[in-house]
């Protein structure tokens, strides 16, 4: 089975504060990417990376950064943390074929509130 | 703009009642159609993949079909443990990039 785990499942960090999100996948998957989940709203993509050290916005990356330096771990990074991404982080990752549309597997989620 | 919509918002049924959850998207050049299983507090889970109209899959209570216009998810005879919120999403363009809808609520009561 596939297994994506995420450093944390609740959080709580000060506005202005640089937070690490990480996640690890154990599938040896290309694809990896992050997500936030707000009500109403659904999942919008942040970042993903296709491959180490590669990495492509999504639609909402204002306030983010990413890293992957290892295949199997993708950290998400908030540089100054602001009320405003108080919200559910997913990680997935899927593998990579020619025809691009692989399952994405995803974590458990981290529960992220700035105050 | 590539837009997936999922309706009802919520929607409420008696253990045994079937309905059907309705997705539309307007994608352009669509090269899936992924729906996922959503539990509180917790990540979404995988149910189907479709990839061309009139394409149809099963599991237990759950089938999901495809036109080219939308998807539906019908669920035959529910029991409580289908509960969750159900997502659906497509894939366009390269990258294996999803684009969401919000989801459906779906509380089934004994």
């Amino acid at each position: 089975d596939v297994k994506v785990t995420q450093s944390s499942r609740y959080l709580v960090k000060r506005t202005g504060e640089k937070v690490f999100l990480e996640c690890v996948q154990d599938m040896d998957h290309e694809n990896m990417f992050w997500y936030r989940q707000d009500p109403g709203l659904g999942l919008r993509l942040i970042y993903f990376s296709y491959d180490v050290k590669m990495k492509e916005k999504g639609d909402i990356p204002e306030g983010y950064s990413v890293s992957r330096e290892k295949k199997e771990r993708f950290s998400l990074i908030l540089e100054s943390a602001s009320t405003n991404q108080t919200s559910m982080y997913l990680c997935a990752s899927s593998p990579w074929t020619s025809g691009g549309t692989d399952t994405q597997y995803f974590g458990p989620g981290t529960r992220l509130t700035v105050l | 703009e590539d837009q997936v919509t999922q309706s009802p918002e919520a929607l409420r049924l008696q253990e045994g009642e079937s309905s059907s959850l309705n997705c539309s998207y307007t994608v352009s050049g669509l090269r899936g159609l992924f729906w996922y299983r959503q539990d509180p507090g917790k990540g979404p889970e995988f149910l189907f993949t479709l990839y061309s109209a009139g394409e149809e899959k099963e599991k237990e209570r759950l089938k999901a079909t495809l036109t080219k216009k939308e998807s539906f998810l019908h669920i035959t005879a529910p029991k409580p443990e289908d509960s969750a919120t159900y997502l659906c999403a497509a894939v366009s363009g390269g990258y294996n990039k999803l684009i969401f809808g919000a989801g459906t609520r779906l509380a089934v009561h004994p």
